[in-house]
């Protein structure tokens, strides 16, 4: 089973307006993170927000917003307000514990991403 | 203030070449990691690097070797090349093991003919 899911491979929204980009998981671990990264044409991997799976508050970043629904595993993205640069490629990844050979790792685990087009 | 450099950004291989793609990060962050990205795809970990003279295989780790120099360098080596590892690669860093933020370098964007 997939341990990170994004359901919409493309999403179109109207300029200024909001866009919620779904992210379901599926781990065992009572301690994990959400995150979501925003992947312009350029490549590059920018994070966007953090959500702790301890944090009993959605977490709030700017425009973004996380909407996390612990027993529903989910951990949606908002985005109020769109603008054209917001079109980009949009990954939810979780961070989960890995087997380590000495110390301690963790590792984040992506999504396939939502290719998100704001038009004007 | 670099955070995580990688070089190169680009490199076309022939089936066979090795070549070593190179990271380094000056955020003096603990542990270090390798992705692969493929085209329409999440990044997948190759090799990860929980502290300085640590290493263990990710999800992908088949036809690659990685070396962590010191604490801010960490290489990926291809030892023999194939047109399955065409793929961009990232570089990542975390501070410490519940940060919230991974820092991710620009890429290497490699191609295999």
């Amino acid at each position: 089973a997939q341990k990170i899911t994004q359901t919409q491979p493309g999403m179109f929204v109207q300029e200024k307006e909001a866009v919620t980009l779904d992210c379901t998981y599926d781990t065992s671990d009572q301690s994990y993170g959400l995150f979501w990264y925003k992947q312009p044409s350029s490549g590059e991997m920018i994070f966007l927000i953090y959500q702790g799976s301890y944090d009993e508050q959605n977490a709030t970043e700017g425009r973004y917003s996380l909407n996390f629904q612990k027993a529903r595993k989910s951990a949606n993205l908002v985005i109020s307000a769109s603008q054209l640069g917001d079109s980009a490629m949009y990954f939810c990844a979780m961070r989960e514990a890995l087997p380590i050979s000495s110390g301690s790792a963790r590792q984040l685990t992506f999504g396939s991403g939502t290719q998100l087009t704001v038009l004007p | 203030n670099a955070g995580v450099t990688q070089t190169p950004k680009f490199q076309v291989l022939k089936t066979g070449q090795s070549m070593t793609l190179q990271c380094a990060q000056d955020m003096n962050h603990n542990s270090m990691y390798w992705y692969r990205q493929d085209p329409g795809m999440g990044l997948r970990l190759i090799y990860y690097s929980a502290s300085e003279g640590t290493t263990d295989k990710g999800e992908v780790p088949n036809g690659y070797n990685v070396s962590r120099l010191n604490k801010r360098e960490f290489s990926l080596r291809l030892e023999s090349a194939a047109p399955s590892q065409t793929s961009v690669y990232f570089c990542a860093s975390l501070r410490t093991v519940d940060s919230s933020e991974q820092y991710f370098g620009p890429g290497t964007r490699l191609t295999v003919t």
